[in-house]
């Protein structure tokens, strides 16, 4: 069945530090591909998708884009700020009707001031 | 302002107490969903509704009842609580299911089952 992998937590970094957090996924067919991020105390808030190979998407300084001869989509941020501190979840969702949200593990992040 | 909203944030029972944690959306979205977050475990999923009157189990139903009578509300009913069903408790919505749609989600609900 379809499944998402992303690199395990929690990663600590400096500000300002480059942000990789990778993210692969195995599905049938093309699926669609999601960013969310989960800040202390809140729910899920979708941070950026790309529904087709080599879409790049992006916000708030992050980016990722789909490539689909890897599987992966993996998540970058030139800069990272204290406030991006958080938890980080890669998903795919298969564009057909009923197929629902695959969701990866979630990877913790932390800057550090 | 759209958004999902559950109620309540927090609660804490004992084992056996019937509970209601409710979920609302206004937003005219069809598609609904309850998940479970446990540390290591990531989100799984609990029940989901495709519209009204259409329920279906997700990867962990065991323990837990829907309902869909209304567009915009999805409780999730826990008829006899136990203490492994302590978790962080999210409710989603989209406009359709599938078809790449991304989910919007509350803030979470809290529970602890003594």
């Amino acid at each position: 069945g379809d499944s998402v992998t992303q690199m395990e937590g929690p990663v600590t970094l400096s500000e300002e530090a480059f942000l990789t957090i990778n993210c692969t996924y195995t599905a049938t067919g093309y699926p669609s591909l999601f960013w969310y991020v989960q800040y202390p105390g809140e729910g899920l808030q979708l941070l950026l998708k790309a529904t087709k190979a080599d879409d790049k998407g992006s916000n708030k300084g992050f980016e990722a884009t789909y490539r689909k001869e890897t599987t992966s989509f993996h998540l970058e941020k030139g800069s990272v700020q204290v406030s991006d501190s958080a938890v980080y979840f890669c998903a795919l969702s298969a564009k057909n009707r009923d197929d629902k949200i695959i969701f990866g593990k979630g990877t913790r992040l932390h800057i550090l001031p | 302002e759209a958004q999902v909203t559950q109620n309540p944030r927090y609660l804490i029972t004992v084992t056996g107490k019937k509970l209601t944690v409710t979920c609302s959306q206004n937003m005219n979205h069809e598609y609904m969903s309850w998940y479970r977050q446990d540390p290591g475990l990531g989100l799984r999923q609990i029940y989901y509704s495709m519209n009204v009157e259409v329920t279906d189990k997700g990867d962990v139903p065991e323990g837990y009842k829907v309902s869909r009578k209304e567009k915009r509300n999805f409780p999730l009913i826990l008829e006899s609580p136990s203490p492994n069903q302590t978790s962080l408790y999210f409710c989603a919505s989209s406009l359709v299911g599938g078809f790449g749609q991304p989910q919007h989600f509350g803030d979470g609900t809290r529970l602890s089952i003594l």
